[in-house]
């Protein structure tokens, strides 16, 4: 098993659509969460960390549930400028290891 | 405000070619990381480096070797080059506190023929 696992892609939304990404991860010792976007041929970029209340930045919404080890995007009113790969990142137990999931495909149709 | 730098940005190896991938940055962080990036497969840790002096193996570390030269610079090393070894190449760097994002060279894309 992964230690960090993503929804499989790709998503194909139109716009004005929410979707949502789950991203599940093997080390119930894992203290940091976080998601990247990476364009196309880019290198990836921070979203937004993950903070276990739970954390809004306008239409993106992530959420961490420790019990069930998984982490949640949520990203409202899609825009076209949403398309990109989303990725989630762990920071693995109290080392600084930072382990990525494969990353999920998102596409907003016209 | 350069952030995280990656030399070269594209090469072109044959098989048994040796190469050394350069990265540096100057934003102070701990934390260094060299990842690959195939098609499918998200980024997968090759070597990190929690500080200066340290290194550490991560998910895929055969065929490559690292050096962490001083606290800006953390260089990746391909002894024998393998067609398998064909990817793109992103270091990063991270600060040391736990919500610390991490930032990330623009890629250097390996191909070895």
């Amino acid at each position: 098993r992964k230690e960090v696992e993503q929804d499989p892609g790709p998503f194909n939304v139109p716009e004005g659509a929410t979707v949502a990404f789950n991203c599940t991860y093997s080390n119930s010792a894992s203290q940091s969460f976080f998601w990247y976007r990476q364009d196309c041929r880019k290198e990836p970029k921070l979203l937004m960390s993950v903070y276990s209340s739970g954390n809004e930045d306008g239409r993106f919404t992530a959420q961490l549930n420790r019990a069930s080890q998984y982490i949640s995007l949520l990203i409202r009113d899609s825009k076209l400028s949403d398309s990109a790969t989303y990725l989630c990142a762990v920071n693995m137990g109290s080392a600084r290891q930072l382990t990525f999931g494969s990353g999920t495909q998102l596409t907003v149709l016209p | 405000n350069a952030g995280v730098t990656q030399t070269p940005k594209f090469q072109v190896l044959k098989t048994g070619q040796s190469m050394t991938l350069q990265c540096a940055q100057d934003m102070n962080h701990n934390s260094m990381y060299w990842y690959r990036q195939d098609p499918g497969m998200g980024l997968r840790l090759i070597y990190y480096s929690a500080s200066e002096g340290t290194t550490d193996k991560g998910e895929v570390p055969n065929g490559y070797n690292v050096s962490r030269l001083n606290k800006r610079e953390f260089s990746l090393r391909l002894e024998s080059a393998a067609p398998s070894q064909t990817s793109v190449y992103f270091c990063a760097s991270r600060g040391e506190y736990r919500l610390n994002e991490a930032f990330f060279g623009q890629g250097t894309r390996l191909t070895v023929v």
